[in-house]
């Protein structure tokens, strides 16, 4: 569902890591999820979506994985950089009018 | 590539007084946009679906007299904060969703967002 105001989970890594952050969604029925990543004070930035009828989706450095059984996503990024350093948000998308509903996010901090 | 333009990107206003957020697309038309607030460390939360020449779309426990929202064009959708108290000072994002022939019909373009700080 929507952001319940938890603060965000924090996730650090050291540069040249790989990183992998979790979401949990809460309605079966979302057919579509976005990662998003926001650097501070700045609109959300796409990274890479999918749909529910993929397990699995890669781009340049991310892969997004979706198990639809345990209504779980993660976003893996590969060989983390100093500037993948963001808070980032999955979002699923559901509802009559394809409502965006964003997850609590996960502020990713990487040490160089 | 398309982009979401909102404006003030910063405000300041004084209790009690109502504050206008405009949210535009720049290249695109625009039939739903989407107005998000965010509190510091915090997710954003959908406030409302605007739809073009109709009524706005609030999501439960959003004050619709409070937080009004007109989409009186197809590039342009308005968030204005009533009444506004200190509170009500967060960042504020709006999307839009981009259903032309370059879209997929769920291609979504978000703003910079717009500090408002109530004081």
């Amino acid at each position: 569902g929507e952001s319940v105001g938890l603060h965000l989970p924090t996730l650090s890594v050291q540069e040249g890591d790989n990183s992998i952050i979790n979401c949990a969604y809460s309605n079966s029925a979302s057919d579509y999820f976005i990662w998003y990543k926001q650097e501070s004070g700045k609109g959300p930035q796409f990274i890479i979506d999918i749909r529910s009828n993929m397990d699995k989706r890669q781009g340049q450095r991310v892969t997004v994985l979706l198990n639809k059984t345990v209504k779980h996503l993660s976003l893996q990024i590969a060989a983390t950089q100093p500037g993948d350093s963001a808070v980032y948000f999955c979002a699923e998308i559901r509802g009559t009018g394809n409502q965006f509903y964003f997850g609590t996010g996960t502020s990713l901090t990487v040490i160089p | 590539g398309a982009v979401v333009s909102q404006h003030p990107s910063w405000v300041i206003c004084k209790s009690g007084t109502s504050v206008k957020i405009e949210c535009r697309s720049l290249d695109f038309q625009a039939t739903t946009m989407f107005w998000y607030r965010q509190f510091p460390k915090q997710s954003l939360m959908l406030m409302a679906t605007s739809n073009e020449g109709s009524k706005a779309t609030y999501e439960q426990g959003v004050e619709k007299d409070k937080f009004l929202i007109n989409h009186a064009s197809l590039t342009l959708s308005t968030l204005t904060v009533t009444s506004a108290h200190p509170e009500d000072s967060s960042f504020y994002i709006c999307s839009a969703r981009d259903q032309g022939p370059r879209g997929s019909g769920n291609t979504i373009y978000f703003g910079e967002g717009s500090w408002l700080t109530v004081v």
